[in-house]
Order: C-alpha cells, then sequence, then structure tokens
C-alpha cells in the first residue's frame, strides 16, 4: 500500500490530453515538494519534473504539473503513442523520515 | 553527462546478502546524495535510503534494520548490503543520484540502468 495515491490506469487518444494525479497526506505532499517520473516498459525511470513543477532541461513543454494542498497533478498535453508508460509521483514524507512513490499510474494512448 | 553503472550478482540465496555496487562516471560522488530504489516485478518503486559523502545516510524505516549503504570515493562507488533476504526482496534495484533538503525535498535525477536480483536457493 503506498503512501501516494495515484489512478492505477489512464487512457486518452493520441493528440488529447490527461492528468494524472497524486493524492497525500500533510507529511509528504502537503509540506514537501513533488517530482515526477516516467518509465517506459524495460528502461529505468527519467526525472520529469522537480519541486512541484519544473521541467529538467530536455523535457518537452507538453509536460506540466502542479501542486494543491495534499494532491499533485501531472499533466501531458498532444499525447504520442511515445508517451505510453508508468507515472510515478514520489515526494519525502517527514513522518516517516523517508522518501516515498505513488503506486504508478500506467498511461495507454489510444 | 555522469552515468551510472550498476554491478553485482543476479542470484542471492535466503538469508544471504545482497550486494550492489554503483559507479559513478563523469562526476564526483562527493557532490551529491545517492540514493537506491528498488521495483518488484510488475509492482511500483520502493526507496530503500540514501548516502552523503560525509557518510550520512537515512534508509526507509521498512529495511533500516537489514541496510548498510556505503561509498568509496576514491573508486566513485557506493554500495548496497541488504542481509537477510527472502523472497519479498527479489527485485530490480536501482542507484540514482539524489538531490535532497533536509527541510523536506527528495529528487532523482540521474538512474542506473537497473540490476535484477532473484532470491532462489
Amino acid at each position: 500500500q503506498s503512501v501516494l495515491t495515484q489512478p492505477p490506469s489512464v487512457s486518452a487518444a493520441p493528440g488529447q490530453k490527461v492528468t494524472i494525479s497524486c493524492s497525500g497526506g500533510r507529511s509528504n505532499i502537503g509540506n514537501n515538494f513533488v517530482s515526477w517520473y516516467q518509465q517506459v516498459p524495460g528502461t529505468a525511470p527519467k526525472l520529469l519534473i522537480f519541486e512541484n513543477s519544473n521541467r529538467p532541461s530536455g523535457i518537452p513543454a507538453r509536460f506540466s504539473a502542479s501542486k494543491s494542498g495534499t494532491s499533485a497533478t501531472l499533466g501531458i498535453t498532444g499525447l504520442q503513442t511515445g508517451d505510453e508508460a508508468d507515472y510515478y509521483c514520489a515526494t519525502w514524507d517527514s513522518s516517516l523520515s523517508a522518501g516515498v512513490f505513488g503506486g504508478g499510474t500506467k498511461l495507454t494512448v489510444l | 553527462q555522469v552515468h551510472l553503472q550498476q554491478s553485482g550478482p543476479g542470484l542471492v540465496k535466503p538469508s544471504e546478502t545482497l550486494s550492489l555496487t554503483c559507479n559513478v562516471s563523469s562526476d564526483s560522488i562527493t557532490n551529491y546524495y545517492w540514493s537506491w530504489i528498488r521495483q518488484p516485478p510488475g509492482k511500483g518503486l520502493e526507496w530503500i535510503g540514501y548516502i552523503f559523502h560525509s557518510g550520512t545516510t537515512k534508509y526507509n524505516p521498512s529495511l533500516k534494520s537489514r541496510v548498510t549503504m556505503s561509498l568509496d570515493t576514491s573508486k566513485n562507488q557506493i554500495s548496497l548490503n541488504l542481509r537477510s533476504v527472502t523472497a519479498a526482496d527479489a527485485a530490480l534495484y536501482y542507484c540514482a543520484r539524489t538531490y535532497y533538503q533536509d527541510w523536506g525535498s527528495i529528487e532523482f535525477d540521474k538512474w542506473g540502468q537497473g540490476t535484477l536480483v532473484t532470491v532462489s536457493s
């Protein structure tokens, strides 16, 4: 059972937009930065978003994220078949004194 | 461009110790925190812990009693030891360069290729 809750799966058509939610509590998302990772099957995760809403160099502007209270949201616009992957949110949990991940969301581009 | 190359046995016997190494190139390990993260087959990611060049470590409470992380600055590598493994420890293990701030921020920007560890006699 993950500390952070994500929907198991989302889907949308190519060119459309999708959002992935990540829900937590005051000890994690509520008071700490959230990051997001993309994991294409068979590969290591890749950092997509850091400090709630910032994109590392090389990550397209199609990927965006926000945080409000104890929840965070990743948005992907202009969906491409190459975006099919598992997406994970992560943050620090101050009560556990540990890094925590969401359970992951599988994105299918129909 | 920093590169993380993992090595270590892919098969460990139950009750024995899992030992993995992560060699870092094109960057000094003294500049960052370094984490180990694992992923059981078909499941999500679990943070195991981090180490800083000062020797400071922090481990996931669920694994703390069995985990030791270390680093060798002369070889620019970090290591993970997980004692008394069981089938539940079978997973893909990753090392990751980590940005950590003690007020509550942890992010993993570069990852190793992953090492699949099977636990079996």
